[in-house]
């Protein structure tokens, strides 16, 4: 079992509806979670950044947390074709003090 | 501006060269990080350093090395390159935080050995 797993999709929504990625992760001692955004052939970029739970909203983006269960949530509100990419999920264990162990992302496709 | 920068941004080369793959950073971090990525793949830590003269091997083993010397500097260096070692390269950065802090990506390199 990976320590952080996405399904890699591709997942396609049309454009306006709501993107819905998901990540579970197996160490339940984890305690920061990030959300980052890949378009092909460029480096990750960083979108969202939780550590309780619940949710966190920024812009068009929510993330969500839920450490009983062991999953974490993005949803993409609106989406637009220019948000067609590769979502990682990424988490810190206490452990692992700074180092991000990375799923293997999520290819969202957005059609116009 | 804050900014981490990676430099080439792109390199072919032929094989048995000794390589150095450039990475600093302007926004005071004291973590950096190396990763390598295939494409279409996972991102995988191959190096880290949390801070002068720190440096420590990642999750996938790597014929690489680096060193951290400076702060913002964060070198990563092949001695004799192979087409194995075609690949991109990303470099990152944090800063210390209780939780583990968010970490910032170069634009990358992308190596290709011929």
């Amino acid at each position: 079992q990976k320590e952080v797993e996405q399904n890699s999709g591709p997942l396609s929504v049309p454009e306006g509806a709501i993107a819905s990625l998901n990540c579970t992760y197996s160490d339940r001692v984890s305690q920061s979670f990030f959300w980052y955004r890949q378009y092909s052939g460029k480096s990750p970029e960083l979108i969202m950044s939780i550590y309780s739970n619940g949710d966190k909203e920024d812009g068009r983006f929510t993330a969500q947390l839920n450490k009983a269960s062991q999953y974490v949530s993005l949803l993409i509100r609106d989406s637009q074709p220019s948000d067609s990419a590769t979502y990682l999920c990424a988490v810190i264990k206490t452990s692992n003090t700074g180092k991000l162990i990375f799923g293997q992302g999520t290819t969202l496709q957005v059609k116009p | 501006e804050a900014d981490i920068y990676q430099t080439p941004r792109y390199l072919v080369i032929g094989t048995g060269k000794k390589i150095t793959l450039e990475c600093s950073q302007t926004m005071g971090h004291d973590k950096m990080y190396w990763y390598q990525q295939d494409p279409g793949m996972e991102l995988h830590l191959i190096h880290y350093s949390y801070g002068v003269n720190s440096t420590e091997k990642g999750d996938l083993s790597s014929e690489s090395t680096v060193s951290r010397i400076r702060t913002e500097h964060f070198p990563l260096t092949l001695e004799s390159a192979r087409p194995s070692h075609t690949s991109q390269y990303l470099c990152a950065s944090s800063e210390w935080a209780d939780r583990g802090g968010e970490q910032f990506f170069g634009p990358g390199t992308r190596l290709t050995v011929l």
